[in-house]
């Protein structure tokens, strides 16, 4: 299989601020990643697709990009809804999950 | 609406078996992708597996191959995780989730099935 690590694994912010996650794939995934959001006791929800496509309806203040082996997710003027645990997850074979990275309040 | 709706919770006790579902609808169910993802309490997302509806094509994580067994039944629009002797390790929460033609991300999720294993 192929392995996710994201970082950080927890980051605090506070609302305004640009937030930065990163995942690292073990091998080449080209542009094959998706990321979610996920709230407390909810499903997740896809945020972006193929490395940098925006899903429909997500606000534009979420943007991702990179191929191969390393991406980032980018949340500009981080809103009180974000407050969240966010995910990466590659689709190049099979799939995988990063662990995650819980984005909370400073 | 295009949804997907997933069984009620369970209580098991350690080695007896289960099959949980998850029915799609509003959508045509045999051409789409159908995943497994788990859930421990307080822990980050795993992918099982997933099956195509369509043929029954299967694949599985290596975590999770010979643990699990995923079917579907396109009559029914319903797709199935099951188990042949349950561990408390199971204890968790399970999702379905759908991805496209192809297989890739998941752009619709059920609401969980929370999966209880205690003696």
């Amino acid at each position: 299989d192929i392995q996710m690590t994201q970082s950080p694994s927890t980051l605090s912010a506070s609302v305004g601020d640009r937030v930065t996650i990163t995942c690292r794939a073990s091998q080449s995934i080209s542009s094959w990643l998706a990321w979610y959001q996920q709230k407390p006791g909810k499903a997740p929800k896809v945020l972006i697709y193929q490395a940098s496509r925006l899903e429909s309806g997500v606000p534009s203040r979420f943007s991702g990009s990179g191929s191969g082996t390393e991406f980032t997710l980018t949340i500009n003027s981080l809103q009180p809804d974000d407050f969240a645990t966010y995910y990466c997850q590659q689709y190049n074979t099979y799939g995988t999950f990063g662990q995650g990275t819980k984005v909370e309040i400073k | 609406e295009v949804q997907l709706v997933q069984s009620g919770a369970e209580v098991k006790k350690p080695g007896e078996s289960l099959k949980i579902f998850c029915e799609g609808s509003g959508y045509t169910f045999p051409n789409y992708w159908i995943g497994w993802v788990r859930q421990r309490p307080g822990k980050g997302l795993e992918w099982m597996g997933i099956i195509y509806p369509g043929d029954s094509d299967a694949r599985y994580s290596l975590s999770f191959q010979g643990q699990v067994t995923i079917s579907a039944d396109t009559s029914i629009r319903t797709a199935y995780l099951q188990w042949n002797s349950l561990k408390a390790s199971d204890t968790a929460i399970y999702y379905c989730a759908r991805t496209g033609v192809r297989m890739g991300y998941f752009d619709l999720w059920g609401r969980g099935t929370l999966v209880t294993v205690s003696s």
